[in-house]
């Protein structure tokens, strides 16, 4: 079975930029989340999706992030403009059950 | 406001020795936890879990243990190889419906030959 899918795995962009993010779930997952990762610290959630609906984006950003899940199954993560602040790790999960989420590699990025 | 916390950024053991990796949160309505192992340049994986009826969890060399009273849960690793060597974090969840993982920062682990 193939796991979570995610890229790129890195991006190094110049601040005021636009960058975008992608995630192909597990197949059947119908619930998928982003996660923002950065250094020395676990993983805090922006957003989850249960199929096509954003059910909880209350950590996202909203005035330079954005997400998008068309058709329920793969899903976009954006930031434009990017700031310095935006390095980290962006992590993609998908779920069938509650509780077990399986995890992408992450996307690396880094704003200059 | 750091509602999981691993309060050892990291911890090194003897191959064959036990390790044990702390957990403490402060939410009440936390009542699943899990372990997640973390290698360089990548996810996250599922490690083990526990709800909060049970006080133990086991699967081979890895037991889960939860003290609701204290809000504490620790892993213990036995015995400890190379291979366990990794990032660990812990998360807790409130099945409120929400699914949402709340992670600690993460305790890293390395264990030597």
């Amino acid at each position: 079975e193939a796991g979570v899918v995610q890229s790129p795995r890195y991006k190094i962009i110049e601040k005021k930029q636009p960058v975008a993010f992608w995630c192909n779930p597990i197949s059947g997952h119908n619930t998928l989340y982003w996660y923002r990762q950065n250094l020395g610290q676990g993983p805090e959630l922006l957003i989850r999706y249960e199929n096509e609906e954003a059910v909880d984006d209350s950590q996202l950003p909203k005035d330079r992030f954005s997400a998008e899940r068309l058709k329920g199954v793969d899903s976009t993560l954006k930031i434009q403009p990017a700031e310095l602040g935006d390095s980290a790790v962006y992590l993609c999960a998908s779920s069938l059950t509650e509780n077990e989420q399986f995890f992408g590699p992450g996307t690396r990025l880094t704003v200059l | 406001d750091q509602q999981v916390k691993q309060n050892s950024p990291s911890l090194s053991v003897q191959e064959g020795r036990i390790s044990i990796l702390n957990c403490d949160y402060t939410n009440s309505m936390f009542d699943y936890f899990l372990w997640y192992k973390k290698y360089p340049a990548e996810g996250p994986t599922f490690l083990i879990s526990i709800s909060s009826i049970k006080d133990k969890n086991e699967d081979g060399r890895f037991t889960v243990f939860l003290n609701k009273s204290a809000k504490h849960l620790s892993l213990h690793i036995v015995p400890s190889q190379p291979g366990d060597s990794a990032v660990y974090f812990c998360a807790a969840s409130d099945q409120t419906g929400a699914n949402n993982l709340f992670f600690g920062t993460g305790t890293r682990l390395t264990v030597i030959p």
